[in-house]
This record gives structure tokens, sequence and C-alpha cells, in this order.
């Protein structure tokens, strides 16, 4: 089983609309939890961090579920600029050091 | 702003070549990792250093080396180049060994290997 699972998509949604990324993962101690965003030829960038009561920046909702040990990005009233790779990121400890694992990264394309 | 720097965007190099990809970052990062991706296969990690001279591999470290002799400076070296290896590398650094801290890329070296 892969460290981090995410569905490559693509997710292709209508301009407005409301999409959901899942991202599991099966290190149960993993500790630290992110969503990058990924454009299409350029180098990733932290979209924002996954907090464990939850967290929201503008249209984007990032969500934290230990128990069932996946994470969930939520984008409202998608944009055409949204359109993009998301990458969800999961740190664990590696022998005393933090390891970082990048999810396959789901694609999303938002249409007029 | 955090810079982390590749030395080449595109790059073309024979099989059996020796290949070195360098990296600078210039926050004083402890943290330097490099990274191939590839279509259908996301990012993968090669080897990380979190400290000068320290090293540890990726989940993907053969065929592969790397040096860290300055704490700004993380270079992948491929030993013998082959087309296997024909990739996207992206060299990322962060802040602390403790992992919660933001990742910054590179923009990327694509590698073709013929």
């Amino acid at each position: 089983r892969k460290e981090v699972e995410q569905d490559p998509g693509p997710f292709n949604v209508p301009e407005g609309a409301t999409v959901a990324f899942n991202c599991t993962y099966s290190n149960s101690a993993s500790q630290s939890f992110f969503w990058y965003r990924q454009d299409c030829r350029k180098e990733p960038k932290l979209l924002m961090s996954v907090y464990s009561s939850g967290n929201e920046d503008g249209r984007f909702t990032a969500q934290l579920n230990r128990a069932s040990q996946y994470i969930s990005l939520l984008i409202r009233d998608s944009k055409l600029s949204d359109s993009a790779t998301y990458l969800c990121v999961v740190t664990s400890n590696s022998g005393g050091y933090q390891k970082v694992t990048f999810g396959i990264g789901t694609k999303l394309q938002v249409i007029p | 702003d955090v810079k982390v720097t590749q030395s080449s965007r595109y790059l073309v190099k024979r099989t059996g070549e020796k290949v070195f990809l360098e990296c600078v970052q210039d926050m004083d990062h402890e943290n330097m990792f490099w990274y191939r991706q590839d279509p259908g296969l996301g990012l993968r990690l090669i080897y990380f250093s979190y400290d000068v001279k320290m090293k540890e591999k990726g989940d993907i470290p053969e065929g592969y080396s790397v040096s860290r002799e300055k704490k700004e400076r993380f270079s992948l070296i491929l030993e013998s180049a082959s087309t296997n290896q024909t990739s996207m590398y992206l060299c990322a650094s962060s802040i602390s060994k403790r992992g919660n801290t933001e990742a910054f890329f590179g923009q990327g070296t694509r590698l073709t290997v013929v």
C-alpha cells in the first residue's frame, strides 16, 4: 500500500462548482499534513497546512480525520484559475528525522 | 522570499555520462531534498539531507548519490546516467528537522538521457 494515496483524476468541474479531494495515508503516526498546488510545468507550492481542528482560507477548507487517516480539501465557487494539480503531503518520523511524502496529485480542470 | 535555485532548467545527457544536478537555497534551511517527478508516479523522494555532510536515502536512491558540503548547496549525482533516469528533478528545502514547516521548491530540471 502506498504511504499516501490520492485519486489522480482528472476532476472536470464547471466554474462556480464545489469540489472535494480526499487523500489517505497509511502511517498512523504521521504528524503534519499539507496541501500543495502545482501548476502545469511549474514547481509545487504550499497551498495550506492542515490542522486537526480543520482550517479555512477563503474558498479553501482543509480537514484532517486521524481516526480514518485521511485529509480533505474542499474548494468552493471554483475559478478557472484553480485549475492545477493538488498534492497531498504527509510527514512522518523516519529514524529521528521527518520524512516528507507526497501523494501522486489530483488534477483539477475548471471549465467555463 | 525564500529562493531555491537549480542550476539548469533543461539538460540532455548521453547514457553512461556522470551527471551533476546542483541546488542552492538562500535561507539557511537545514533540510534539503531531491525528488523526481514522473507522470502517473508523482513525486518520489531520492535523497534528503538534514545537515551538512549528512544524507539519508529516500524511496528510490538506486543509481543516485548526493553531496552536501555546504549548508546552502545540495547536489544530486547520477553516477552513470541511464534512459530510465529521464525525468523532472525537483530540489526542495525546509527550515527544520521537525517537518512541520513549508517546503520550498526549485523550478525543476528536466533531464533527458539519450
